[in-house]
């Protein structure tokens, strides 16, 4: 039968490649966003955010890219380890008081060794 | 490093029994939430929590869900009649209070199965 829901978007890279997963977002009123990765059977983890006055942000072996005029979001990932494979998802914050987030639906990435 | 606990990891139930999942924030944070992400899907926002009362709450988190800071440092989700749907993993987060850019932690997560 049909699993409704578990399609998620597959990334497959070889260790050592860099990654680039991709994140459309839909509020043009958001005004921070931030990349989780999710390891199977464990909570989001923080990796890197970013502000809507910034177009670029980097961390270790990370880069936020965002683009407000087409609502777009990506991370890179330099120099991609195995110990990266997980779900990633960005979420982000339409501002106003309580900063609740709107997570996107996820990307699967696989490292290979 | 300060992290947001939660028990019990796994908690499973019969459909209309109630269900309490308790989650510990880190000391020093002042914004509380809950989350919680069906199988293969998305993670949902349920609600938010702030100075002893609810800040905002989704459509999701209708009569049967309520939330409670009973002592300085448990924060609990109560669901009180389980539905099948109800199944997910119910995360946990956190935040310190200084500004509108905050990052939230996350628990761990309680996988909750209603047969």
């Amino acid at each position: 039968g049909e699993s409704v829901g578990l399609h998620l978007p597959t990334l497959s890279v070889q260790e050592g490649d860099n990654s680039i997963i991709n994140c459309a977002y839909s509020n043009s009123a958001s005004d921070y966003f931030i990349w989780y990765k999710q390891e199977s059977g464990k909570g989001p983890q923080f990796i890197i955010d970013i502000r809507s006055n910034m177009d670029k942000r980097q961390g270790q072996r990370v880069t936020v890219l965002l683009n407000k005029t087409v609502k777009h979001l990506s991370l890179q990932i330099a120099a991609t380890q195995p110990g990266d494979s997980a779900v990633y998802f960005c979420a982000e914050n339409s501002g106003g008081s309580n900063y609740k987030l709107t997570f996107g639906k996820g990307t699967l990435l696989t490292v290979n060794p | 490093e300060p992290e947001v606990t939660q028990t019990p990891s796994h908690q499973v139930t019969q459909m209309g029994q109630e269900v309490i999942l308790r989650c510990v924030p880190i000391s020093n944070h002042l914004y509380f939430y809950w989350y919680r992400q069906i199988l293969g899907q998305k993670v949902e926002f349920l609600v938010s929590f702030y100075n002893n009362e609810i800040s905002e709450k989704s459509e999701i988190f209708d009569d049967q869900f309520s939330v409670e800071r009973p002592d300085g440092s448990n924060f609990t989700l109560k669901i009180r009649s389980t539905k099948l749907e109800d199944s997910a993993m119910y995360f946990c987060a956190s935040s310190d209070m200084r500004g509108p850019y905050n990052e939230q932690f996350f628990g761990p997560g309680t996988r909750l199965t209603v047969l």
